[in-house]
């Protein structure tokens, strides 16, 4: 099985970076994938990280530390529109050969004026 | 290009019914994966089928299953219907590679929200 953390709830200011961290266990990992997921929406893919190091799009970037089961998403120039769920999901493969990815809880974003 | 489409986008059943959803994938697109959503569970996968075969099944009960037609279409399925099967149930699409894991994006639908009463 996985364990996924991330935080509940982090709050920032309009035009600030955030940080948005996920630890996982996983025996067989395959890699990590960041969604943003508005309230009442579907989510939206927003990276995919399966080698160590930094992954830049634009305002937003995804780090991955494989030895170490972690991730963090930051996004800078906070806008208010940033203000959303942001889900950390991890895929495994199994000893049976499937590739089974795994929600995190999500980390809810409120972006302040 | 259209999106994902799902239907309906709203369901009321019972306990002990069934419910068959549906899901077309972007043209072209010939992965389709099933999530569960709920308040409770947060985001779970339920399977994904490529080429009208199911490739990848996630951890829930034989009630649910699902099948892709040779257009790629899909349809999820939930038999004997509980209370807490109540949840937003999202399909994802994606190009979809033969072989390894895509990975590519994938394209979330807006759901079914089902309700069980």
């Amino acid at each position: 099985g996985q364990n996924i953390d991330q935080p509940t709830e982090m709050t920032a200011t309009e035009g600030a970076i955030v940080q948005i961290n996920c630890t996982y266990q996983t025996s067989g990992f395959n890699g990590l994938f960041w969604y943003q997921q508005h309230a009442g929406e579907a989510p939206t893919f927003l990276s995919y990280n399966v080698l160590d190091g930094l992954e830049e799009k634009g305002r937003f970037s995804s780090f991955l530390s494989r030895s170490k089961g972690y991730s963090y998403l930051l996004l800078k120039e906070l806008q208010m529109k940033d203000s959303a769920s942001y889900l950390c999901a991890v895929r495994d493969r199994t000893s049976g050969g499937s590739y089974i990815p795994t929600f995190g809880r999500g980390t809810s974003l409120i972006v302040h004026p | 290009k259209a999106g994902v489409t799902q239907t309906p986008r709203y369901l009321i059943k019972t306990r002990g019914q069934q419910v068959t959803l549906s899901c077309s994938p972007i043209s072209g697109h010939r992965s389709v994966s099933w999530y569960q959503q709920t308040p409770g569970q947060g985001l779970q996968f339920l399977f994904e089928y490529f080429s009208e075969t199911q490739r990848n099944k996630g951890n829930f009960p034989g009630r649910f299953s699902g099948r892709q037609f040779s257009n790629s279409r899909s349809e999820m399925n939930v038999s004997t219907l509980e209370l807490g099967d109540s949840a937003l149930y999202l399909c994802a699409s994606s190009p979809g590679l033969a072989g390894e894991p895509p990975k590519e994006t994938q394209y979330f639908g807006p759901g079914t929200r089902l309700l069980v009463l």
